[in-house]
């Protein structure tokens, strides 16, 4: 059962533009989400966290948006660049239990200059 | 000055051999993983050890022994490597096991098993 799913696999988006990553979960006790970036050969990078006392957070060009009631968040790139080709993973914990992160598996993001 | 570094970045072996994969981070970090990114692209989490000390166990057959030789390393040997090891291993660390912690990954061991 996979907790954590990123249900788009690809994304094209203009140079400039906005690109969207949405993640959805469905363990209603997770509390804190990473995003992360990947580019081939190397490892995962952190990218901006929110935790559930939030609805929003935002670094630089990089916004991340929560809603609870839908168990819902999603990544905001404004403006995309073709450096940002990648690929993007969600990640949730919950502060009770086991502390792990579940990976979502993965949008890949193609910049189109 | 590589933050977490695992070796080797590839490894092509026959099943049945024996293998390692050995972690070093340079972070002063209390916590480190031991995550598995299969060919559907799960990364799923195997260890985890808070000052050599094990603390996640997922259900990962015993012939995978993490071993932690002081909080700076964190090793992973495979015994009897089957065909369904294939798959990328990914070291990580965290300062500590603080709920929201972001995790500093290696760049990950690209395993064959053939």
């Amino acid at each position: 059962d996979q907790q954590v799913k990123q249900n788009s696999p690809s994304l094209s988006v203009q140079e400039g533009r906005i690109s969207i990553l949405n993640c959805d979960y469905t363990n209603s006790m997770f509390d804190y989400f990473l995003w992360y970036k990947k580019y081939p050969a190397e490892g995962p990078t952190f990218l901006i966290s929110i935790s559930s006392i939030k609805d929003k957070n935002e670094d630089g060009r990089f916004t991340v948006f929560l809603n609870k009631s839908a168990k819902h968040l999603s990544l905001h790139i404004v403006p995309s660049q073709p450096g940002d080709s990648a690929v993007y993973f969600c990640a949730a914990s919950a502060t009770s239990g086991t502390y792990k992160y579940i990976f979502g598996t993965g949008t890949r993001l193609k910049v189109l200059a | 000055d590589t933050a977490v570094s695992q070796t080797p970045k590839y490894l092509v072996t026959q099943m049945g051999n024996d293998k390692s994969i050995k972690c070093e981070q340079n972070l002063g970090h209390d916590t480190m993983y031991w995550y598995k990114q299969d060919s559907k692209k799960f990364l799923k989490i195997m260890f985890s050890y808070n000052n050599k000390e094990l603390i996640i166990n997922e259900t990962v057959p015993n012939r995978f022994s993490p071993k932690s030789p002081d909080k700076a390393h964190l090793n992973l040997h495979i015994n009897s490597l089957e065909l369904g090891d294939s798959a990328v291993y990914f070291c990580a660390s965290s300062q500590d096991m603080t709920p929201g912690q972001k995790l500093f990954f290696g760049s990950g061991t690209q395993l064959s098993v053939l």
